[in-house]
């Protein structure tokens, strides 16, 4: 199992650039997630998903769109990417959200926008 | 507000000295948490659950609901156990993660 791949793993954008970033997970979870991560500070939720068809707005939405046509794969777009969306973006997915259930993570995008 | 802190950025300690990575809380509800760890060129994982109260690599950590504290514990690190690590919560509101900014931990040998 490839368990949470992301694809790409690095991109370069300019300001006003739109992108599409791919997550799939080959677990069969229910739950998927993007989270963003910048220096000095904590993972933040962007979107998440509960299930095929859902979707719903976590911590930081703004600037963001996604969708979950299919369970095993969340997107997550930028219409006109900005310089302060430069962040290395991680996604995740988990069984359901009950308490101590694990979230297990992709390796991670690097995004630049200039 | 619910927050996550972890006052260390950067631990360095000794191969076989006592390793504390302290992890504060403030929430309002019924907390779970969590720690997670990024060893090098690795994705991030579960390391431990404060619900399975387990010992997973030698680390432990115990909730104290008193101190809103989840502090990860091993009584002798060794090497291997350089790496990033990351206390997250679980809001039972909305079960979303919280998580803490990271404390990177160096074993020298």
């Amino acid at each position: 199992n490839a368990g949470v791949t992301q694809t790409p793993k690095f991109r370069v954008l300019k300001t006003g650039q739109s992108m599409t970033l791919l997550c799939a997970q080959d677990m069969n979870h229910e739950y998927m997630y993007w989270y963003r991560q910048d220096p000095g500070m904590g993972l933040r939720l962007i979107h998440y998903s509960v299930g095929e068809g859902t979707t719903a707005k976590g911590e930081v939405p703004d600037g963001y769109n996604v969708s979950r046509l299919k369970k095993q794969n969340f997107l997550l777009g930028l219409e006109s990417a900005a310089p302060s969306q430069t962040s290395v973006y991680f996604c995740a997915s988990s069984y359901d959200s009950r308490p101590g259930r694990e979230q297990f993570f992709g390796p991670g995008t690097r995004l630049t926008v200039l | 507000a619910q927050r996550v802190t972890q006052p260390e950025k950067l631990l360095s300690v000794f191969k076989g000295a006592p390793v504390e990575l302290k992890c504060n809380y403030s929430y309002s509800g019924s907390p779970e948490l969590f720690w997670y760890v990024q060893y090098s060129r690795q994705r991030l994982q579960l390391l431990l659950r404060h619900i399975s109260r387990e010992s997973i690599k030698g680390f432990t950590a115990d909730l104290n609901k008193g101190e809103t504290s989840f502090h990860l514990k091993k009584p002798f690190a060794q090497e291997e156990d350089s790496a990033m690590y990351y206390c997250a919560l679980l809001m039972d509101s909305n079960y979303q993660l919280i998580w803490g900014a990271g404390t990177k931990l160096i074993i020298k040998p």
